[in-house]
């Protein structure tokens, strides 16, 4: 089980910010919450990833609530090539350590 | 190279035929991952490598898939006597296993069983 759930879809206009949310209400205290996407036809790319803490660096910022049952993927100015789909993953840090991808939210932007 | 490399990057191959894919991770990762992608569809986890230790197989769909990883280096996927549903993309992944870490993927190998 992914143990997330995301929107299937979301349209966003290129320079908007973009914010993708994810449900993961049954995470446990020792679980990271990971981004990831995949640009059509390419291998996924790692985006950002948290604990507790809101997390920002130089592709996005990870909004975390504080329960942890959710959150919120920002791209603060969306352009086409952010045009993929977004996963949001709960994992582990320890020995078993695997990812496990959901359906994710296929993210378009448009001009 | 810096990255994952996967080989070949497309292969088609009949039905029944046996084939072998290959993946050469960043070098010092001792974490490896291969995952399926079938048309239209998310990630489906196959199995996982931790360096010495056993591997995660819970992911192999049938007893026909089946990995192999010497040491930290290349891993090669196999599937014996290839069926048409087998033909998707094979994503292949390396991590440093330390805390934090991400995963890095290949570019994949998209496999077409006629």
């Amino acid at each position: 089980d992914a143990k997330t759930t995301q929107p299937t879809s979301m349209d966003c206009a290129e320079g908007r910010a973009a914010n993708l949310p994810c449900n993961h209400s049954t995470i446990s205290g020792n679980e990271y919450v990971y981004w990831y996407r995949q640009i059509h036809s390419q291998g996924p790319q790692y985006i950002i990833h948290g604990l507790k803490n809101n997390e920002t660096n130089e592709m996005a910022s990870l909004i975390i609530t504080e329960d942890r049952k959710s959150s919120t993927l920002i791209l603060p100015h969306a352009t086409l090539r952010d045009t993929a789909v977004y996963y949001c993953i709960v994992r582990v840090a320890y020995n078993t350590d695997k990812l496990i991808f959901g359906t994710g939210t296929r993210l378009q932007v448009f001009p | 190279g810096a990255g994952v490399s996967q080989s070949p990057s497309n292969k088609v191959t009949e039905k029944g035929k046996d084939v072998e894919l290959r993946c050469d991770p960043i070098s010092g990762h001792t974490a490896l991952y291969w995952y399926r992608q079938r048309l239209g569809q998310g990630l489906e986890f196959l199995i996982y490598f931790q360096g010495n230790s056993a591997p995660d197989k819970s992911g192999l769909p049938s007893d026909r898939f089946s990995a192999e990883r010497t040491g930290e280096s290349v891993s090669t996927l196999t599937i014996q006597r290839t069926q048409q549903e087998d033909s998707a993309v094979y994503l292949c992944a390396s991590s440093l296993w330390t805390v934090n870490t991400e995963a890095f993927f290949g570019q994949g190998t998209r496999l077409t069983v006629v």
